[in-house]
């Protein structure tokens, strides 16, 4: 079954602890996002890649970092935890040409205390 | 930045109604699709539309896009309470280096039975 997984679902923290949350697709997509998702706001880009080793910076990248060194996997780093990261986080891959859908895991639900 | 900017932010019919839902953007387009999201949960895509395309249709639902106003409408027809859910907007257009979705706030449809 064709799908992206994020772990953890649900993750509550302090502030300035280290944390990632992992995603993973199977479909052998070039592009993966980070999305985060916040009431009025609607989903902000954090970050992107287009291919491994390859990210750039959405919309709202500070306070976060990723990593692509597989095809399948698309980890989203925070270093320091704070409150204003507080969100729901959505992991995103589609097939690399322009016209394809995108495919969302299920979210992550982080609060920072 | 959110490209695209749905209307209207909240919408409530009863079942057996249509619902309309309408979107707008700013620049450019190679298409324009549409999502759906549970409370929640990941958004899902439903369908896609070409800037070369006028109307589309995928069993209730039908699209249209209007390039020369840049704006596209969503209808559900009959709709059921199964439908309750909010409903996305995102334009495929190039940015920076790589050819990435951008997400509007959002309609919440809420159909009562």
């Amino acid at each position: 079954e064709a799908q992206v997984t994020q772990n953890p679902r649900y993750l509550i923290t302090v502030t300035g602890k280290k944390l990632t949350v992992t995603c993973s697709q199977n479909m052998n997509h070039e592009y993966m996002s980070w999305y985060r998702q916040d009431p009025g706001l609607g989903l902000r880009q954090i970050y992107y890649s287009m291919n491994v080793e390859v990210t750039d910076k959405g919309d709202v990248p500070e306070g976060y970092k990723v990593s692509r060194k597989e095809k399948r996997n698309f980890p989203l780093i925070l270093e320091s935890p704070s409150p204003n990261q507080t969100s729901l986080y959505f992991c995103a891959s589609r097939a690399g040409t322009s016209g394809t859908e995108q495919y969302f895991g299920p979210g992550t639900r982080l609060t920072v205390t | 930045s959110q490209q695209g900017e749905e209307d209207p932010q909240a919408l409530s019919i009863q079942e057996g109604e249509n619902a309309t839902m309408n979107c707008s953007y700013k620049t450019s387009i190679n298409n324009l699709q549409w999502y759906r999201q549970n409370s929640g949960r990941g958004l899902v895509h439903l369908i896609l539309i070409r800037s070369n395309e006028r109307e589309k249709h995928s069993g209730r639902l039908r699209v249209t896009l209007d390039t020369s106003k840049k704006s596209s409408s969503l209808l559900i027809t009959a709709s059921r309470a199964a439908d309750t859910a909010s409903y996305f907007c995102a334009t495929d257009a190039v940015r920076r280096a790589g050819n990435m979705l951008t997400f509007g706030g959002g309609t919440r449809l809420m159909v009562k039975p």
